[in-house]
């Protein structure tokens, strides 16, 4: 089934705010990964957390995870409209026959108004 | 380039007719996966890969659906007899390693039409 769920589904803000995505998961997981996607474009990689850790950051991205809430959050700072796109998370499964795998959410489509 | 390859980028294709999409993966790797990606949607995985074998077809349909990665050339999947809802975005993903949660690298995708 499905592994990840992203919340809002969208989100429209001005250049300058911050955006925050939030992502939950059902299932004991390796790690969780960030992806975007421009309008008809494949993904771009973005970021990884590992189950072991609670935050990470990269340049204007800061993730969360709380694996006791089976849950991840995506903050984006000073938005700009070039960062205007689809974001996914995906998660990675704990043993099983699934090595490999990735378990995407829906996406939250965020839009940043110049 | 040493990016994940596909194409082609765009494939148009009457109901009953076969549809090969083609995936190159990054330098260097030899595991492959494919997803696809409805409107509005996250997304699925189909198949993974390592050069000339299967290791997971779970999500892959049970008929009309098959995937090959040779020694030689690059991975493709291939769709027979394609129907309308077979129309979607065909992603192609690479890593070095195969490990759980390792980083994949995504191509552009193939984009199905099925009319």
């Amino acid at each position: 089934s499905q592994q990840g769920e992203e919340d809002p589904q969208a989100l429209s803000i001005q250049e300058g705010e911050n955006a925050t995505m939030n992502c939950s998961y059902k299932t004991s997981i390796n790690n969780l990964q960030w992806y975007r996607q421009n309008s008809g474009r494949g993904l771009v990689h973005l970021i990884l957390i590992r189950s072991n850790e609670r935050e990470k950051h990269s340049g204007r991205l800061r993730v969360t995870l709380d694996t006791s809430k089976k849950s991840s959050s995506l903050l984006i700072t000073a938005s700009r409209a070039a960062d205007t796109a689809s974001y996914f998370c995906a998660t990675s499964q704990v043993g099983g026959s699934t090595l490999g795998r990735l378990y995407f959410g829906r996406g939250t489509q965020l839009t940043v108004w110049p | 380039n040493a990016g994940v390859m596909q194409n082609p980028r765009h494939l148009v294709r009457r109901r009953g007719q076969e549809a090969r999409l083609r995936c190159s993966p990054m330098k260097g790797h030899s595991h492959v996966y494919w997803y696809r990606q409805l409107p509005e949607e996250g997304l699925k995985f189909m198949v993974y890969l390592q050069k000339e074998n299967i290791i997971d077809e779970s999500g892959m349909p049970k008929e009309r659906f098959s995937a090959e990665f040779p020694k030689e050339g690059p991975s493709i999947l291939r769709i027979q007899q394609v129907v309308r809802g077979d129309s979607a975005a065909y992603f192609c993903a690479s890593s070095l390693r195969g490990l759980a949660g390792e980083e994949q690298y995504f191509g552009p995708g193939t984009r199905l039409t099925v009319t």
